[in-house]
């Protein structure tokens, strides 16, 4: 399943299933991305991040796409479990900008046996 | 081992009070940050302290005040306690501040829930 994360919509997916969740980001000048997932109760936790000079990096289940042409960052999510319930953001940074992140709205996503 | 840790993990005050919330981080990191989630689940910036010195400092009432007695540790002080402030603070670092040509993923600590009534 697909939608854009642009105002805390929920993802509902099967276990086994791969999610794709998206993020429209905002500043064209921005060259790091990240995605972070926040669990109920808890801090965001890394994901995966990738920087501006690649357009795909992939990590364990998890696959990250930059399209900078349209401004639009993408998380895979390979074999959906129902760990991987949680609300997802994206984020942008901008080197030289003291590190400071621009979160998205988030996307919640839901799995089910 | 807890990398970032925040104290209070729940806080419910009234409003006008003054309180504060603390943070400390023993992964060695020169930077550290203070975020605001709000009810909306949206999460924006506040502060952020480079080895002690303040660098980012966004458009937050001058009733918040952050403090960093030492490079592990970042406070928050709220004054004069509105019902607007409840929220979810989260205390968060990274390695370096991002001064040079590459950013530094940011650890996040477990939030401190914050209730003005």
């Amino acid at each position: 399943g697909e939608n854009v994360g642009l105002h805390l919509p929920t993802l509902s997916v099967q276990e086994g299933d791969n999610s794709i969740i998206n993020c429209a980001y905002s500043n064209s000048a921005s060259d790091y991305f990240i995605w972070y997932k926040q669990e109920s109760g808890k801090g965001p936790q890394f994901i995966i991040d990738i920087r501006s000079n690649m357009d795909k990096r992939q990590g364990q289940r998890v696959t990250v796409l930059l399209n900078k042409t349209v401004k639009h960052l993408s998380l895979q999510i390979a074999a959906t479990q129902p760990g991987d319930s949680a609300v997802y953001f994206c984020a942008e940074t901008l080197s030289g900008g003291y590190n400071k992140l621009i979160f998205g709205a988030g996307t919640r996503l839901a799995v089910h046996p | 081992d807890t990398a970032v840790s925040q104290t209070p993990k729940y806080l419910v005050t009234q409003m006008g009070n003054d309180k504060s919330i603390k943070c400390e981080q023993n992964l060695g990191h020169d930077t550290m940050y203070w975020y605001k989630q709000d009810s909306k689940k949206f999460l924006k910036i506040m502060f952020s302290y480079n080895n002690k010195e303040l660098i980012i400092n966004e458009t937050v009432p001058n009733r918040f005040s952050p403090k960093s007695p030492d490079k592990a540790h970042l406070n928050l002080h709220i004054n004069s306690l509105e019902l607007g402030d409840s929220a979810v603070y989260f205390c968060a670092s990274s390695q370096v501040a991002g001064l040079t040509a590459y950013q530094e993923t940011q650890y996040f600590g477990p939030g401190t829930r914050l209730l003005v009534l």
